[in-house]
């Protein structure tokens, strides 16, 4: 099915442990980003992705690393976990430059640090 | 800078009474407007949008205007159903994709 995928779905890490979400879209759109989700704060950009080869930093990108080798995959890299970076993460993809197609969004990744 | 300002939750409703979801935007020229809707244990969908000044956007008996003059996008629906129950976010986007989230509304609908 089109559309955005995400794995895992659930994770448990512990602190300073390292790991990669993926996120993989079969829609060719250009533009990607990556989300996180907390109670009372609604949804913050951590990175974006405009095409492959070129990434930029949102709102929190502190913790996180990306990099798009393809169009297709979008992974989002936690080099040293922390209890702060206990979230839901989202990606989503959409076609660029318009502003009005909105985004496709996976179905999440929900972390744990402890 | 661009942002999103949504009415707080979380909104009990019993089934078939009106809902409204209060959004009002700050933004600098013309950008789109959505809503989308999260089920629980769910990602985001696109529930509705709109693109320029006095487009209304609907979706499954869902409406929202887009008002320029009052910066607005309020969600309505006439009818509320126990399948509603969700949390509703209002964004805004301009060209180049940067989009922008409210906080969130929890809406649950009791029968």
């Amino acid at each position: 099915n089109a559309g955005v995928t995400q794995t895992p779905k659930f994770q448990v890490l512990k602190t300073g442990q390292s790991m990669t979400l993926q996120c993989a879209q079969d829609m060719n759109h250009e533009y990607m980003s990556w989300y996180r989700q907390d109670p009372g704060m609604g949804l913050r950009l951590i990175h974006y992705s405009v095409g492959a080869g070129i990434t930029d930093q949102g709102e929190v990108p502190n913790g996180y690393n990306v990099s798009r080798s393809t169009t297709e995959d979008f992974p989002l890299r936690l080099l040293s976990a922390a209890p702060s970076q206990t979230s839901v993460y989202f990606c989503a993809s959409s076609v660029p430059g318009t502003g009005g197609y909105g985004y496709t969004f996976g179905s999440g990744t929900r972390l744990t640090v402890v | 800078g661009d942002s999103v300002t949504q009415m707080e939750g979380p909104v009990t409703l019993s089934e078939e009474a009106f809902l409204t979801i209060n959004c009002t935007y700050t933004a600098t020229g013309y950008p789109s407007l959505f809503w989308y809707v999260q089920y629980p244990g769910e990602g985001l969908q696109l529930l509705l949008k709109a693109t320029k000044a006095d487009d209304k956007g609907s979706n499954k008996g869902f409406e929202a205007t887009y008002r320029k003059e009052t910066t607005s996008f309020h969600l309505e629906k006439g009818s509320v159903q126990v399948s509603d129950s969700a949390v509703y976010f209002c964004a805004l986007s301009r060209a180049g994709n940067q989009f922008y989230f409210g906080t969130g509304t929890s809406l649950t609908v009791i029968p």
